[in-house]
């Protein structure tokens, strides 16, 4: 099947700094979609990309869609400690999402 | 915006009794469900798509009579854990998606429910 590589696997940060994350694939997928997970709780999104090249913002995040539509990160600016939890990326086509291994977030004070 | 409800949050179990996990859009129809399972530090792996009406669909690997999917309903689906066993223990997710409908209203996660066998 599809698989999403996720990287890094865990980032341990200061609060203020940025923080870069991303997803690679082997196939092509027509949305990509970023999730952040807090401890007992389902995933929520965060942004959602529908078209290679889309650049889009959602407060301090910012995801793109890549151009050869097999790839797609995340950047967090200025991080806060409330930024902690797990980022998982997910590619989707039609009703099918596949999810990539996660990004454990740290952030120290 | 599309709020769905996942119940039990957590539930403790004895070997060999079964479970069900109830997963509910709340203000929408959702024609499609679907069950995740997640292990610890691990991301989410797809059990199975639920379409209301019809059979589900489970993906390779995944036993259909251990894990049992029942869409009877726009709005309601369950997963039943049959004669549980500890190894069954992991935290299960569902999403629902609307007709037609385009992320982010199409694809909203239950908040999740973690099955502990004894």
């Amino acid at each position: 099947g599809q698989q999403l590589n996720q990287s890094p696997q865990s980032m341990f940060i200061q609060e203020g700094e940025d923080v870069s994350m991303n997803c690679t694939s082997s196939s092509i997928f027509n949305t990509w979609l970023w999730y952040k997970q807090d401890p007992g709780e389902g995933p929520v999104l965060l942004i959602a990309l529908y078209k290679a090249g889309e650049l889009t913002s959602n407060g301090r995040l910012t995801a793109q869609f890549g151009i050869t539509r097999k790839d797609s990160f995340l950047n967090i600016s200025a991080s806060i400690p409330s930024d902690v939890g797990i980022y998982f990326c997910a590619g989707q086509n039609f009703g099918d999402m596949r999810f990539g291994a996660g990004t454990r977030l740290t952030v120290k004070p | 915006g599309a709020v769905v409800s996942q119940h039990p949050s957590r539930v403790i179990c004895k070997s060999g009794t079964s479970v069900k996990i109830e997963c509910r859009s709340l203000d929408f129809q959702a024609t499609t469900m679907f069950w995740y399972r997640q292990f610890p530090k691990k991301s989410l792996m797809l059990m199975a798509t639920s379409n209301e009406g019809s059979k589900a669909t489970y993906e390779q690997g995944v036993e259909k009579d251990k894990f049992l999917i029942n869409h009877a309903s726009l709005t309601l689906s369950t997963l039943t854990v049959t004669s549980a066993h500890p190894e069954d223990s992991s935290f299960y997710i569902c999403s629902a998606r609307a007709p037609g409908g385009r992320p982010p209203y199409g694809y909203t996660f239950g908040s999740g429910t973690r099955l502990t066998v004894v």
